[in-house]
């Protein structure tokens, strides 16, 4: 149980241009999702709480234009990189949690290139 | 402002032996504690965890242990395995401003369990 899927798992894309990853849970509702990025040999930071029906909670820092979270579903949160800089280049990961809890699960994560 | 830390980048272990990963963090807020396992380009996937009104949760080979009057917890792993090799991430759960609970990360220990 507690699986996340998270789609593309590799991504190129050109500067300026936009991209979407989705998160979905699988086999569980999840009242609440979490995005994270993740740059070489640093530790998981949080770009964005999210919880369903509601607009996302940004972390101090993350511009809520430029990274664009819909949350419309118990199972299917989407990020929308809007015109990606080579600097957006990371690897990003989401989560989802059901309930209150503090766990959460993870998904694969999606490396994004921007060229 | 690193609040939870893990000072240890990488720990070698024999096969067999005792894996301690050691984890200290700084806000005594927080409330609960997890530990994740990550491998290269792949999501956290959840280990175990513990409230912070306990002192000890066990869970197979697993054991993590909570010094609150220190501030400081560790996972034990015995008997360490060579599947074991990851990048073991600690976090501590907290409630943010949007009353959202989040999690916050220590930067990882990668550990290198050898047959």
């Amino acid at each position: 149980g507690a699986v996340v899927s998270q789609h593309p798992s590799r991504v190129i894309c050109k500067s300026g241009t936009s991209v979407k990853i989705e998160c979905r849970s699988l086999d569980f509702q999840a009242t609440t999702m979490f995005w994270y990025r993740q740059f070489p040999k640093q530790s998981l930071m949080l770009m964005a709480t999210s919880n369903e029906g509601s607009k996302a909670t940004y972390e101090q820092g993350v511009e809520k234009d430029k990274f664009l979270i819909n949350h419309a579903s118990l199972t299917l949160s989407t990020l929308t990189v809007t015109s990606a800089h080579p600097e957006d280049s990371s690897f990003y990961i989401c989560s989802a949690r059901g309930g209150t809890g503090s766990e959460q699960y993870f998904g694969p994560g999606t490396r994004l290139t921007v060229t | 402002d690193q609040q939870v830390k893990q000072n240890s980048p990488s720990l070698s272990v024999q096969e067999g032996r005792i894996s301690i990963l050691n984890c200290d963090y700084t806000n005594s807020m927080f409330d609960y504690f997890l530990w994740y396992k990550k491998y290269p380009a792949e999501g956290p996937t959840f280990l175990i965890s513990i409230s912070s009104i306990k002192d000890k949760n066990e869970d197979g080979r697993f054991t993590v242990f909570l010094n609150k009057s220190a501030k400081h917890l560790s996972l034990h792993i015995v008997p360490s395995q060579p599947g074991d090799s990851a990048v073991y991430f600690c976090a501590a759960s907290i409630l943010n401003a949007g009353n959202n609970r989040k999690l916050i990360w220590g930067l990882g220990t990668s550990l290198a369990v050898n047959p």
